[in-house]
């Protein structure tokens, strides 16, 4: 049973248009959240993150936002480049001291020229 | 500052075999955790340890088992292949403690690329 749930596996945009990725979670312990961009080859890297306590956090070109009452989440990119092509995770870190991140199963995101 | 290393980059192995990755964290981070990625199922927890203790485990066989050394170094050791081993393994160094507490973040390594023919 998935706990972070990445619904769609693949998004196609067009360059300089908005990206929107979602993300749902089911466990409602989950108090902060982060997403991670993977190119092929590559291992994960830290994009942004939100606590539980915010609703929105921006960084540049990224935005996450956060619904509690509805457990979901969503990143968005504006504008698209094509050098953001990259599998996207959503992941979830409980408030429980040892437990450890939960990964969504990733979105890939093929921004066109 | 260094990153994540994994080593090596790729392996091939026949089943039934065993294999050993390697993981040299973040200098200073104590912290190392492994994931297993296969298409379609994200990154599954594996195993976290911390100053040579194993502090949480997933929901994995015990097939899979890893170490942690003095220097922070892990190694994760998968006996008996299968041919649904097959994935990229991926480390990840913390700071202090995987997800622990508030915004504590990973660090991944490049991941070993396993096939298992």
């Amino acid at each position: 049973d998935q706990q972070v749930k990445q619904n769609s596996p693949s998004l196609s945009v067009q360059e300089g248009r908005i990206s929107i990725l979602n993300c749902d979670y089911t466990n409602s312990m989950f108090d902060y959240f982060l997403w991670y961009k993977k190119y092929p080859a590559e291992g994960p890297t830290f994009l942004i993150s939100i606590s539980s306590i915010k609703d929105k956090n921006e960084d540049g070109r990224f935005t996450v936002f956060l619904n509690k009452s509805a457990k979901h989440l969503s990143l968005h990119i504006v504008p698209s480049q094509p050098g953001d092509s990259a599998v996207y995770f959503c992941a979830a870190n409980p408030s429980n001291y040892g437990q450890n991140f939960v990964f969504g199963p990733g979105t890939r995101l093929s921004v066109l020229p | 500052k260094a990153g994540v290393t994994q080593t090596p980059r790729y392996l091939i192995k026949t089943r039934g075999q065993q294999v050993t990755l390697s993981c040299s964290p973040i200098s200073g981070h104590r912290s190392v955790s492994w994931y297993q990625q296969t298409p379609g199922q994200g990154l599954q927890f594996l195993f976290e340890y911390f100053s040579e203790t194993q502090r949480n485990k997933g929901n994995f066989p015990g097939r899979f088992s890893g170490r942690q050394f003095s220097n922070s170094r892990s190694e994760m050791n998968v006996s008996t292949l299968e041919l649904g081993d097959s994935a990229l393994y991926l480390c990840a160094s913390s700071l202090v403690y995987a997800g622990g507490i508030g915004d504590e973040k990973l660090f991944f390594g490049s991941g070993t690329q396993l096939s298992v023919l």
